[in-house]
């Protein structure tokens, strides 16, 4: 199992702005997930993207993969108020067990 | 309405009980997963099972216990033995060979 690690800690935009938030790891990945948790509750499924896949969207979301430098990031075009939450990334190798970073606090100002 | 919960959403514990936080699935999904939060930090993997009857640990797993006895129950026990068991707790929950997780919507346990 290997961690995520999300990049900024914390990122506070207007509403309508982008906001992207990046995520490293250490070792090889069969594909790597982004989740998104609103305050006080669980998490939710985002967007998975496979290693042989570079770029991904899933409405709003633009999810980027390079597997030579071991990153990913997310991108939330458009942002709105209710996109304010913590986003985690979640790079998986195979197996069930896998370890979420502290995660990027996103505040998106009204 | 598919889904998984946790029952119950606060719970409070005097020192030296244990405390069971159930976690129930109607998914049909084979693998589940316990998770504890501390204040501003991230997941951190307590226990898992991918099948029925069967169970392994995760990163934390001391002070803990589970059992799987059914396939849409995961129950997760607090001991006494947990130094400091106040957090966040979350339940989930995915098929076998997939990765994406479900995610019921969490217990909050707090030690008086």
């Amino acid at each position: 199992s290997q961690q995520g690690e999300e990049d900024p800690q914390a990122l506070s935009i207007q509403e309508g702005e982008n906001a992207t938030m990046n995520c490293s790891y250490k070792t090889s990945i069969n594909n790597l997930q982004w989740y998104r948790q609103n305050s006080g509750r669980g998490l939710v499924h985002l967007i998975l993207i496979r290693s042989n896949e570079r770029e991904k969207h899933s409405g709003r979301l633009r999810v980027t993969l390079d597997t030579s430098k071991k990153s990913s990031s997310l991108l939330i075009t458009a942002s709105r108020a209710a996109d304010t939450a913590s986003y985690f990334c979640a790079p998986t190798s195979g197996t069930y067990k896998y370890i979420f970073g502290t995660g990027t606090r996103l505040k998106v100002l009204a | 309405d598919g889904g998984i919960t946790q029952s119950p959403k606060y719970l409070f514990r005097k020192e030296g009980q244990n405390v069971t936080l159930s976690c129930e699935q109607n998914l049909n999904h084979d693998a589940m997963y316990w998770y504890r939060q501390d204040p501003g930090q991230g997941l951190r993997l307590i226990y898992y099972s991918q099948i029925v009857n069967d169970f392994q640990k995760g990163d934390i797993a001391e002070g803990y216990s589970v059992s799987r006895e059914k396939k849409e129950s995961f129950p997760l026990t607090v001991t006494s033995a947990q130094k400091n068991p106040t957090a966040f707790y979350l339940c989930a929950s995915s098929r076998a060979g997939v990765n994406e997780q479900f995610f019921g919507p969490g217990t909050r346990l707090t030690v008086l």
